[in-house]
């Protein structure tokens, strides 16, 4: 079956911590993949995203995702995280259709 | 606890033809969303609403309508289909604001086909 699994459910940091958040999705075909983040209080927003190419991909606000396909993993990482990065974060692929993981809810602490 | 469901899985419209997607959730959430994800793009925002009897136009929402009457249900009405809207439609919903933990809860989708 399709799947996403996000290893981290909560995540805690402090503010200038390098940040990872571990993806991987089961599939044995071509996927294209995605990372969206929810601020709070706000609706789902695309952070981004790989369809082919270059596997380290570069979205907003300085994140960037690598895509390793022998691994089936598309990690999310960020150099050093700000308050404002608080939020949730959603990997997810698509097929035919969007499938998500279930998020990982990042905390950074001023 | 059946979460957020939507009502067709698949569908195949002609053009001009009308047709309303169901959603409906369980769990009390005073948010309901309505996404689009065109093939090999990300979600844009349809419409939402914040509470029953309220609904606001999110980025894309040319082509449909929603409304609101209950807390657990918000349909999406497509009056007069166009090849422009095959796309795979996602309905979710979340609690009011409390802070940053507020999860958003997905239906599986509909995958919608005008021909």
């Amino acid at each position: 079956a399709q799947s996403v699994s996000q290893h981290n459910h909560h995540v805690i940091l402090s503010e200038a911590a390098s940040l990872e958040l571990g993806c991987n999705y089961s599939y044995g075909g071509t996927v294209n993949l995605f990372w969206y983040v929810q601020y709070p209080g706000q609706h789902l927003q695309l952070l981004l995203k790989y369809f082919s190419g270059d596997p380290l991909v570069k979205g907003i606000k300085g994140f960037e995702a690598e895509f390793i396909k022998s691994k089936f993993s598309f990690n999310l990482r960020k150099p050093s995280v700000q308050w404002s990065d608080t939020a949730e974060y959603f990997c997810a692929f698509s097929v035919q259709k969007l499938v998500f993981g279930t998020g990982t809810r990042l905390l950074v602490s001023p | 606890n059946a979460g957020v469901t939507q009502t067709p899985k698949f569908r195949i419209l002609k053009i001009g033809q009308s047709m309303t997607l169901q959603c409906t959730q369980d769990m009390n959430h005073n948010y309901m969303y309505w996404y689009r994800q065109d093939p090999g793009m990300g979600l844009k925002l349809i419409y939402y609403s914040v509470g029953a009897g309220i609904t606001d136009k999110g980025e894309v929402p040319n082509g449909y309508n929603v409304s609101r009457s209950t807390t657990e249900d918000f349909p999406l009405r497509l009056e007069l289909a166009a090849p422009s809207q095959t796309s795979v439609y996602f309905c979710a919903s979340r609690n009011r604001d409390r802070g940053p933990w507020e999860k958003l809860f997905f239906g599986s989708g509909t995958q919608l086909s005008v021909l």
